[in-house]
């Protein structure tokens, strides 16, 4: 198993540009999430899903969008990127069946916008 | 790698000293509570979880202890080890969605 990936590891974009993170996970977890972590600072969650065709607002989903058609992709958009956007994003997914509440990360996508 | 804990607090131990890592928490209706451990350039890695109807629980080289008292939480690392230098993060967790919330972070730093 890979796990859960991510892609692209680092982007730069400009103001008002627009972008996919990508994040798949081949473990058949039906949780899904993206957080967000700026430096110095804990993960804060944006979006997450409990399975395919559900999602939900987290923390600080202001600025972002989510889709879940596959168990596997949890892609996360920025529609028009503003530079408080600059951060660390990661994805992450649990199996919801079975006593542990472990959540797998993938390595994280470094995003800066200017 | 990324630049994970500019500013957070660290905690310098001697390699092979033990480490104590505290988080207290904000919500008394968490029903779990986790600690991550965060390498440079790295997603956080599970290491231990406990829930909120036990007060300690242990792993291989690591201990939990939970104190719903006064909100806190610890992770005890016995005999630290070079590879246990990362920033350590504590979270809670609601049933809904498993969403966390996590803590502000500490850095460990062990000297050989």
């Amino acid at each position: 198993n890979a796990g859960v990936t991510q892609t692209p590891k680092f982007r730069i974009l400009k103001i008002g540009q627009s972008m996919t993170l990508q994040c798949t996970q081949d473990m058949n977890h039906n949780y899904m999430y993206w957080y967000r972590q700026d430096p110095g600072m804990g993960l804060k969650l944006i979006y997450y899903s409990v399975g395919a065709g559900i999602t939900d607002k987290g923390e600080v989903p202001n600025g972002y969008n989510v889709s879940r058609s596959t168990t596997e992709d949890f892609p996360l958009r920025l529609e028009l990127a503003a530079p408080s956007q600059t951060s660390v994003y990661f994805c992450a997914s649990r199996n919801s069946q079975g006593a542990s509440n472990e959540q797998y990360f993938g390595p994280g996508t470094r995003l800066t916008v200017t | 790698g990324e630049s994970v804990g500019l500013h957070l607090p660290t905690l310098s131990v001697q390699e092979g000293d033990n480490s104590i890592i505290n988080c207290a928490y904000s919500n008394s209706a968490s029903d779990y509570f986790i600690w991550y451990k965060q390498e440079s350039g790295k997603g956080p890695q599970f290491i231990i979880d406990i829930r909120s109807n036990m007060d300690k629980r242990q792993g291989q080289r690591v201990t939990v202890l939970l104190n719903k008292t006064v909100k806190h939480l610890s992770l005890q690392i016995a005999a630290t080890q070079p590879g246990d230098s990362a920033v350590y993060f504590c979270a809670e967790s609601f049933a809904a969605g498993n969403k966390l919330t996590f803590g502000g972070g500490t850095r460990v730093l062990v000297k050989p």
